[in-house]
């Protein structure tokens, strides 16, 4: 069975600039969960999407925006990147009402 | 928001030695408790979970106990390896909400 994909593996970027963050969740998995990990910081809980639809979502600020395709793939949107917006983004893919999650490895931010 | 947090944020123990690992949570109506493992490089790995209505539960090597009335969780690995050396991290849900983690704990084990 695959597992969580994510793409790319890692993104350098501009302050300002935009970036759009790639996952694939497992196969017979409809929610995908967003959580950023910046250096000391943990797992900080972005989104949560489940059956195309956001489901909840984290302490962020609105430039942080994502979708989820009728496929249960799933993208984030970072919006006028920051420096402090740098951090490994993770992405975990779960049955509906599972607490379960399986990570992919991430995609690995750098704004300059 | 409340958060889960981890009491220690490193902890090295000798290959063979029985590991703890705490963590104390604030919220609670939290009902569902994972522990998870993260490699360097990797994403978090699932490795035990308890359901607010337990208070222990045990898995190959591993387990893992609630106490509810001290908002207390710890992850107990018997006979340590250096293959367990990563960070840990305790995470928290309720119903209807994803799960929130702590900071983390990293294990090192030496042979």
């Amino acid at each position: 069975e695959a597992g969580v994909t994510q793409s790319p593996t890692h993104l350098i970027k501009t302050r300002g600039q935009q970036a759009t963050l790639r996952c694939s969740p497992i196969s017979g998995h409809t929610s995908v969960y967003w959580y950023q990990q910046a250096l000391g910081l943990g797992l900080q809980f972005l989104l949560w999407y489940d059956e195309g639809e956001e489901r909840n979502r984290g302490n962020f600020p609105p430039r942080f925006s994502g979708r989820q395709f009728p496929n249960y793939s799933s993208e984030l949107n970072v919006n006028a990147l920051e420096l402090e917006d740098s951090a490994l983004y993770l992405c975990a893919s779960g049955r509906t009402g599972n607490y379960g999650y399986t990570f992919g490895s991430g995609t690995r931010l750098t704004v300059v | 928001g409340e958060s889960v947090g981890l009491h220690l944020p490193t902890l090295s123990v000798q290959e063979g030695d029985n590991s703890i690992i705490n963590c104390a949570y604030s919220n609670s109506a939290s009902d569902y408790f994972i522990w998870y493992k993260q490699e360097s490089g990797k994403g978090p790995q699932f490795i035990i979970d308890i359901r607010s209505n337990m208070d222990k539960r045990q898995g190959q090597r591993v387990t893992v106990l609630l106490n509810k009335t001290v908002k207390h969780l710890s992850l107990q690995i018997a006979a340590t390896q250096p293959g367990d050396s990563a960070v840990y991290f305790c995470a928290e849900a309720q119903a209807g909400t994803a799960l929130i983690f702590g900071k983390g704990t990293t294990l090192s084990v030496s042979s």
